[in-house]
């Protein structure tokens, strides 16, 4: 399976503080995404690296990309209690047929006042 | 206009009930999906939609049945279904490229009783 593995998997941090969230992933991949869902809600996307890139920036937001390890970073800096929610990567194979987006387990922010 | 919408946002039914649950967008997006996504895991991919034709299914019982009937609307059809299909169910739509972000709509929370 090329799903992403999310580690950790619940992070509680206070207001202000950084947040980091890792990604792991399998084969090769056109991109790499970052999703943003809030509990029984839809998914938001935050952000999209590509696998010629290595580092993304996006506000807050800030993603890196190791193609070599195979592995992603999402760093929220200053973070706020509207953060919390749940923070998804996303792969799609190199070569994929359309759609076939595959979502890692996801780690469960908390951001504390 | 950037949003998907789904109608119901909750829904609750009988083992011998039919349903139908509806999704729109007006983003001119060729591509949309259904996801199928249970408490604290990840979506899970069920069906693909490109220029209106059914592209990917992932091995989903025949109890679901996808409809796309314009470029706007998709439809996922109910029928028959059991417990442990009760879950939230996501609709979300691209550009015609995997390598693009999928927006989603805030989603059906689906019971069977």
């Amino acid at each position: 399976s090329q799903q992403g593995e999310e580690d950790p998997q619940a992070l509680s941090i206070q207001e202000g503080e950084n947040a980091t969230m890792n990604c792991s992933y399998k084969t090769s991949i056109n991109n790499l995404q970052w999703y943003r869902q809030n509990s029984g809600r839809g998914l938001v996307h935050l952000i999209l690296i590509r696998s010629n890139e290595r580092e993304k920036h996006s506000g807050r937001l800030r993603v890196t990309l190791d193609t070599s390890k195979k592995s992603s970073s999402l760093l929220i800096t200053a973070s706020r209690a509207a953060d919390t929610a749940s923070y998804f990567c996303a792969t799609g194979d190199r070569g994929s047929t359309l759609g076939r987006l595959y979502f890692g387990r996801g780690t469960q922010l908390t951001v504390w006042p | 206009d950037t949003e998907v919408t789904q109608t119901p946002k909750h829904l609750v039914m009988g083992m011998t009930n039919k349903k139908s649950l509806k999704c729109e967008q007006h983003m001119g997006h060729r591509a949309m999906y259904w996801y199928k996504q249970k408490a604290k895991k990840p979506p899970e991919l069920m069906f693909v939609y490109s220029y209106e034709k059914l592209s990917i299914n992932e091995s989903v019982p025949s109890r679901f049945s996808p409809e796309c009937p314009n470029s706007s609307l998709l439809n996922l059809h109910l029928h028959a279904l059991q417990p442990e299909d009760s879950a939230l169910y996501l609709c979300a739509s691209s550009q015609l490229d995997t390598r693009e972000k999928l927006f989603f709509g805030s989603g059906t929370q689906l019971s069977v009783l």
